[in-house]
């Protein structure tokens, strides 16, 4: 079990321009949720998917933000036209459907100059 | 989701034990309370979990009072990588997580 990996762990861009990052849930795990992190805040959901399925959006996710995950498998989620404020760590975790302890990636940091 | 209080910060020194209470007025039944450990520029780590009572394993202990409206990680004999920020998350077991801003513990030699 090689634990919940993203890509890439770092990302700068312009503003404007667009972004896309990857999670690799632990492979048995179902579930897949992305979540924001700011400096000196906890993290904050964002979206999640039960195997394909998107099953829930936060009102976070304007609509420059898109989230997939094709195959059930891994997901990527892509900003559109960034803007400055979308500088934040953005972390993915995974878990079981039942009883799912979720286990975090070690997050991309992305920042747009 | 049930809102948690706890402290915004804490120090200690090594080997001694550490408690951090939360405070969950409004947890519900079917709430769990989580906790997760998180170093600077890393993902979350979950520590522990728990419904009531007390829960143990190698990292840490959770106390639950018989209302389930605070809870207390303890720590034991902590050590300088212990340095981190710990959260206190309530709510279902099987649903999207909701942060607050943490208790930072500081470890000192």
């Amino acid at each position: 079990d090689t634990g919940v990996s993203q890509n890439p762990r770092h990302k700068i861009t312009k503003r404007g321009q667009n972004v896309t990052f990857r999670c690799d849930p632990i492979s048995e795990h179902n579930r897949l949720y992305w979540y924001r992190q700011t400096l000196g805040q906890g993290p904050e959901f964002l979206t999640y998917f039960q195997n394909e399925a998107q099953l829930e959006k936060s009102r976070l996710l304007s609509d420059r933000f898109s989230a997939e995950r094709p195959k059930g498998s891994f997901s990527t989620l892509e900003i559109q036209r960034t803007e400055q404020g979308d500088s934040a760590m953005y972390l993915c975790a995974s878990s079981l459907e039942r009883g799912g302890t979720q286990y975090f990636g070690p997050g991309t940091r992305l920042l747009v100059l | 989701l049930a809102k948690t209080t706890q402290p915004i910060s804490m120090d200690s020194y090594e080997g001694q034990e550490v408690n951090i209470t939360c405070s969950h007025n409004n947890i519900a039944t079917n709430d769990y309370i989580t906790w997760y450990q998180q170093f600077p520029s890393q993902g979350p780590r979950f520590i522990i979990q728990g419904y009531k009572t007390k829960v143990t394993n190698e990292v840490a202990s959770l106390f639950i009072p018989a209302d389930r409206k605070s809870s207390t990680l303890s720590l034991p004999r902590v050590s300088l990588s212990d340095t981190a920020v710990y959260y206190c998350l309530v709510g279902p077991n099987d649903y999207k997580l909701s942060f607050g801003a943490g208790t930072t513990v500081t470890v000192r030699a």
